[in-house]
């Protein structure tokens, strides 16, 4: 079956714009995650749903960083006023229910670059 | 402090050699271990979960000793096809801040098997 999608999969922008990334979960899958992973890095969390309730968001770096997930399936991820520390890869993940032992899945992630 | 501190290598092993990863962690009552694998310009897969008694998968092996909070994966008989960027995961529960969804991630430990 598909595995978990994200687009687009290379973001290029300028300094000051708002970006959006959105994630495509495994279909069922009750929970979704996001994470930023620099280089060199394990992936460090951000946020994470259940249905579409967002359960932690503690991991968002400041208030330009928010999510969503409206219907419980796809998610997206916003970054406003875009600045050169925000580049990064973002990863999205999946798990078939909220349980500390349950496997995520990652999707193939978001390259961003801000110029 | 980190929650999770890996040595991040590089280990270069022939094929064929044992080799031994480690991982501390910082919050005694983390609930949830696990080894993520992570291939060059690849999303992290799940290679293996980590019991408190130790489990085994095949070459891999891992062990968690929660006096010392200390996780480690023994690979036996190591393959070309080993060389990747092992990661150290570990979930705290609802604690301490915490919740259940969240992970945290080591920076990874990268291995290169050479013939």
């Amino acid at each position: 079956g598909a595995g978990v999608s994200q687009s687009p999969r290379y973001k290029v922008t300028k300094r000051g714009q708002d970006v959006a990334l959105r994630c495509d979960p495994i279909s069922g899958h009750v929970s979704l995650y996001w994470y930023r992973q620099a280089l060199g890095q394990g992936p460090e969390f951000l946020t994470y749903f259940n249905y579409e309730a967002q359960q932690d968001k503690s991991g968002l770096p400041n208030d330009r960083f928010s999510a969503e997930r409206p219907e419980g399936s796809i998610s997206t991820l916003t970054i406003q006023r875009t600045e050169q520390r925000d580049s990064a890869m973002y990863r999205c993940a999946s798990s078939l229910w909220l349980a500390g032992s349950n496997e995520q899945f990652f999707g193939p992630g978001t390259r961003l670059t801000v110029l | 402090r980190k929650e999770v501190e890996q040595d991040p290598g590089p280990f270069n092993v022939p094929e064929g050699a044992t080799v031994a990863f480690n991982c501390t962690y910082s919050n005694s009552a983390s609930q949830s271990f696990f080894w993520y694998r992570q291939d060059c310009r690849k999303e992290p897969k799940l290679l293996m979960s980590v019991y408190s008694s130790g489990n085994e998968d095949g070459r891999f092996t891992a062990q968690l000793n929660r006096a010392s909070q200390y996780i480690s994966l023994l690979i036996r008989d190591s393959k070309l096809s080993d060389s990747a960027t092992y990661l150290c995961v570990v979930n705290m529960g609802a604690n301490r801040g915490s919740t259940l969804g969240r992970l945290y991630f080591g920076r990874g430990t990268q291995l290169t098997v050479w013939p």
